[in-house]
């Protein structure tokens, strides 16, 4: 079946530009997660749904990064005024809501922001 | 609280040479372990994963990896690394009553030919 997708692959915005990144996850997992992940570092956790609403927040950096999720489907990520510091790799994944919650990845969305 | 140490940022290895990629974790409770690779310019895919019952877990692509619970640890492995393994690997840990799976910071494995 189909696997998480992420739009779009690129996207190079100019600082101070708002830019909205899309997640469609595996049909029937009610778990999604956002992930960044800078040049050459690990996966940094930004926020994790169960359906459609998001019981962790913690690793949203500030309140220019927000999420939402509509139903048990797709997700928009979106950065505000956007800063070159926001220049990373934008991973999305998702798991079904089982005890074991593993994880499926998309292939992510490079942003650049100059 | 959980959390992932991967000590080694970087291994380079000899092709068909045996490797070892180590992970520690820390919980209080039960865990789930998890390692996923990573190719470049690629998301990442899950290489295995324990969950329970035997403490050696085989995965795709003849990776392998060993829980031990004495040393909070869940070191991967394989025998003979190929080229086509260059890639980066994330170890990943959930222990019970957490919804949030942690990354460990990731090693990226060199092979040489």
């Amino acid at each position: 079946g189909a696997g998480v997708s992420q739009s779009p692959s690129n996207k190079v915005t100019e600082k101070g530009k708002d830019v909205e990144l899309r997640c469609d996850p595996i049909s029937g997992h009610t778990a999604l997660y956002w992930y960044r992940q800078r040049l050459g570092q690990g996966l940094e956790f930004l926020i994790y749904f169960q359906g459609n609403s998001a019981p962790d927040k913690s690793g949203l950096p500030s309140d220019r990064f927000s999420a939402e999720r509509t139903g048990e489907s797709v997700s928009t990520l979106t950065i505000q005024r956007t800063q070159q510091e926001d220049s990373a790799v934008y991973l999305c994944a998702s798991s079904s809501g089982g005890t074991v919650r593993e994880q499926y990845f998309g292939p992510g969305t490079r942003l650049t922001v100059t | 609280a959980q959390s992932v140490t991967q000590l080694d940022s970087q291994v380079p290895v000899f092709e068909e040479a045996p490797v070892e990629l180590r992970c520690n974790y820390s919980s209080s409770v039960s865990v789930y372990l998890f390692w996923y690779v990573q190719y470049p310019n690629q998301g990442l895919q899950l290489l295995l994963k324990y969950l329970s019952g035997s403490t050696l877990v085989k995965g795709i692509n003849g990776f392998e990896a060993e829980f031990n619970k004495s040393q909070t640890s869940f070191h991967l492995r394989k025998p003979s690394v190929h080229i086509s393994d260059t890639a980066e690997y994330f170890c990943a840990v959930r222990s019970g009553g957490y919804q949030k799976v942690t990354f460990g910071t990731g090693t990226k494995l060199q092979v040489i030919p």
